[in-house]
């Protein structure tokens, strides 16, 4: 049983557009909900995060969405960058694991 | 260094082969995690540390596998008789505080290929 399904498995997006990236979760119980970003041959790095009593949050280029009814949470990347294509990876976290999905592998067109 | 530092970066072993791959943690983190990563795949959990307690070990596959972390500092991750489908990147990640509900660092991760 896949906890956190993330979507679309692969994603183009033109320099200057809007990346957007999907995942939902089955366990009510998840209390904290990151990103994580992965260039190849590198570890993932933690992008930004958000936890369910928050409805969005904004770094920089980078949104969280988080909509709990749904059981459902967005990562979305402002004026892309080829610097930005890598794997993105969204996660749930409960106690002392992270559950991540599949991941998504962003290309940004320069 | 500053980072989560992973020994050695690429690891080939014959089939039926021990190995053991060692992680040295972020100086003073409390929490140790290890995530094997498959290729084309999300890490997924395999054991946590916190100091030198084991606490949670309940991803890894087999009895084959067996982690460490005796002094509360560096770990090691050991598989016995290795066999074709432990072939992945395997993970470690630190974290100042206990559990991974807060930002946890990982190291750039030991490639395992049995043949």
């Amino acid at each position: 049983q896949q906890q956190v399904k993330q979507s679309p498995q692969s994603l183009i997006v033109q320099k200057g557009g809007i990346s957007i990236i999907n995942c939902a979760y089955e366990n009510t119980a998840f209390d904290y909900f990151p990103w994580y970003q992965q260039f190849p041959g590198k570890g993932p790095a933690l992008l930004i995060a958000i936890r369910p009593d928050v409805s969005e949050k904004k770094e920089g280029r980078f949104t969280i969405s988080f909509n709990k009814s749904a059981k459902q949470f967005s990562l979305h990347i402002m004026d892309s960058q080829p610097g930005d294509s890598a794997t993105y990876f969204c996660a749930a976290s409960l106690n002392d694991k992270i559950i991540f999905g599949k991941g998504t592998r962003l290309h940004i067109l320069p | 260094g500053a980072g989560v530092s992973q020994s050695p970066r690429y690891k080939v072993a014959k089939r039926g082969q021990d190995v053991a791959l060692r992680c040295d943690p972020i100086s003073g983190h409390v929490s140790l995690f290890w995530y094997q990563q498959a290729l084309g795949q999300g890490p997924e959990f395999l054991t946590y540390f916190q100091n030198e307690a084991q606490l949670d070990k309940s991803g890894l596959p087999s009895d084959r596998f067996f982690a460490e972390r005796p002094e509360g500092s560096v770990s090691t991750l050991k598989i016995q008789r290795t066999q074709q489908e432990d072939s992945a990147v395997y993970l470690c990640a630190s974290s100042p505080r206990t559990g991974m509900n807060t930002e946890a660092f990982f190291g750039q991760g030991t490639r395992l290929t049995v043949v």
